[in-house]
């Protein structure tokens, strides 16, 4: 079955140290994104790459790095710079073209502890 | 600023009977308009979309209607089952983004459809 894998479902992460979430995806899509959910809030966009090796920031990339070595994967680092960690992350995926849908993973449940 | 709103957090309706959610947004550079379905620690799935050539699409129990002038788009379900159930979020993409995927997010409604 095609689709996009986020692993891992819940994630705990120490006070100070670097944390990496994983999304890959069967689809073919060129584009992908990662957003972040807080709640009573909508998704907000972290980062998104239209192609291998290359990659924008969104409107909340402070904090986070993100790399696209592979056309299936692109993981996103949350690091120690990024003030309020806890949250819900979803990576994404789309055709490479307007007025197209994004394709959504289950998500990652990150907890600063 | 926020760019696309869901005024109602959420909604409460009967089964069988219609259920209507509502999203305004500000920037007149937007050209299409997507609905997405979210339940509890899951990722959204893709519902039904718009673009701003037209005002109004249906995929069977689920039309969408857009107000260009009013900068208002809304979801009717009808009839509304249970399993309808879920936190329903307002997405658009303005023109000049020229890709899919990178969307701007309202702040979703959560819809409770009672039996």
């Amino acid at each position: 079955d095609g689709g996009i894998t986020q692993s891992p479902k819940y994630l705990f992460r120490k006070e100070g140290q670097n944390v990496t979430l994983s999304c890959e995806q069967n689809l073919n899509h060129d584009a992908m994104y990662w957003y972040r959910q807080d709640p009573g809030q909508g998704l907000r966009l972290i980062y998104y790459s239209q192609i291998v090796n290359d990659f924008q920031k969104g409107d909340i990339a402070e904090g986070y790095s993100v790399s696209r070595e592979k056309k299936e994967s692109f993981p996103l680092t949350v690091t120690s710079a990024q003030k309020n960690p806890t949250a819900f992350y979803l990576c994404a995926s789309s055709m490479k073209r307007p007025n197209t849908e994004a394709f959504f993973g289950q998500g990652t449940r990150l907890t600063v502890v | 600023d926020q760019q696309v709103k869901q005024n109602s957090p959420s909604l409460s309706v009967q089964e069988g009977r219609i259920s209507i959610l509502n999203c305004d947004y500000t920037n007149s550079m937007f050209d299409y308009f997507l609905w997405y379905k979210k339940y509890p620690a899951e990722g959204p799935t893709f519902l039904i979309s718009i673009s701003s050539i037209k005002d109004k699409n249906e995929d069977g129990r689920f039309t969408v209607f857009l107000n260009k002038s009013a900068k208002h788009l809304s979801l009717h379900i009808v009839p509304s089952q249970p399993g309808d159930s879920a936190v329903y979020f307002c997405a658009a993409s303005p023109i000049y983004y020229n890709q899919g995927g990178k969307l701007i997010f309202g702040q979703g409604t959560e819809l409770s459809v009672k039996p």
